[in-house]
């Protein structure tokens, strides 16, 4: 079973839509929780981290339900640039290492 | 600020050449990272380092060998490649390991054996 895993789309959303995208993680350790973008063939970038109590950057939304062990990004009102890869990321306790989803793809269209 | 730089940007090998790539980071960073990624694979942690001077494996380590002689410099080396290790490799940096420290990447390096 993967450490992370995510609905891979692709997402195609028309300008100004909402689009939410879950993650589901395996280890109950998980420590902390991040969502990376990745543009096409560029370097993955730090999106937002996610706390407990979830929180907001902008237009970007994260939560985090340990119960259930899934990570979720809601983006509103997207734009044409929000066109991308969206990498899920779990660390664990006394790893040193990110564990990556694939990715989910979203493309926003005109 | 130049953050985290790989060199070479694409390569071209043949089936049992060897070569090394190299990442620089100019943030005074402890972590360093070698990481690969394949389609529908997602990046996948090949060695890390703490410190200066130590490596330690990560998932896919097998066929590369890394060193950390200097604490800006991350060496993976290919000693002899093939064609399985076609992929994009990105090597990563953080501050240290608290677990919430976010990682910051080069912008890959593509490598191709034939």
């Amino acid at each position: 079973r993967k450490e992370v895993e995510q609905d891979p789309g692709p997402f195609n959303v028309p300008e100004g839509a909402t689009v939410a995208f879950n993650c589901t993680y395996s280890n109950s350790a998980s420590q902390s929780f991040f969502w990376y973008r990745q543009d096409c063939r560029k370097e993955p970038k730090l999106l937002m981290s996610v706390y407990s109590s979830g929180n907001e950057d902008g237009r970007f939304t994260a939560q985090l339900n340990r119960a259930s062990q899934y990570i979720s990004l809601l983006i509103r009102d997207s734009k044409l640039s929000d066109s991308a890869t969206y990498l899920c990321v779990v660390t664990q306790t006394g790893a040193n290492n990110l564990f990556f989803g694939t990715g989910t793809r979203l493309t926003v269209i005109p | 600020n130049a953050g985290v730089t790989q060199t070479p940007k694409f390569r071209v090998l043949k089936t049992g050449q060897s070569m090394t790539l190299l990442c620089a980071q100019d943030m005074n960073h402890e972590y360093m990272y070698w990481y690969r990624q394949d389609p529908g694979m997602g990046l996948r942690l090949i060695h890390y380092s703490v410190g200066e001077g130590t490596t330690a494996k990560g998932e896919v380590p097998d066929g590369y060998n890394v060193s950390r002689l200097k604490k800006q410099n991350f060496l993976l080396g290919l000693e002899s490649a093939a064609p399985s290790q076609t992929s994009v490799y990105f090597c990563a940096s953080s501050p240290d390991r608290r677990p919430n420290q976010p990682q910051h990447f080069g912008d890959g390096t593509r490598l191709s054996i034939l």
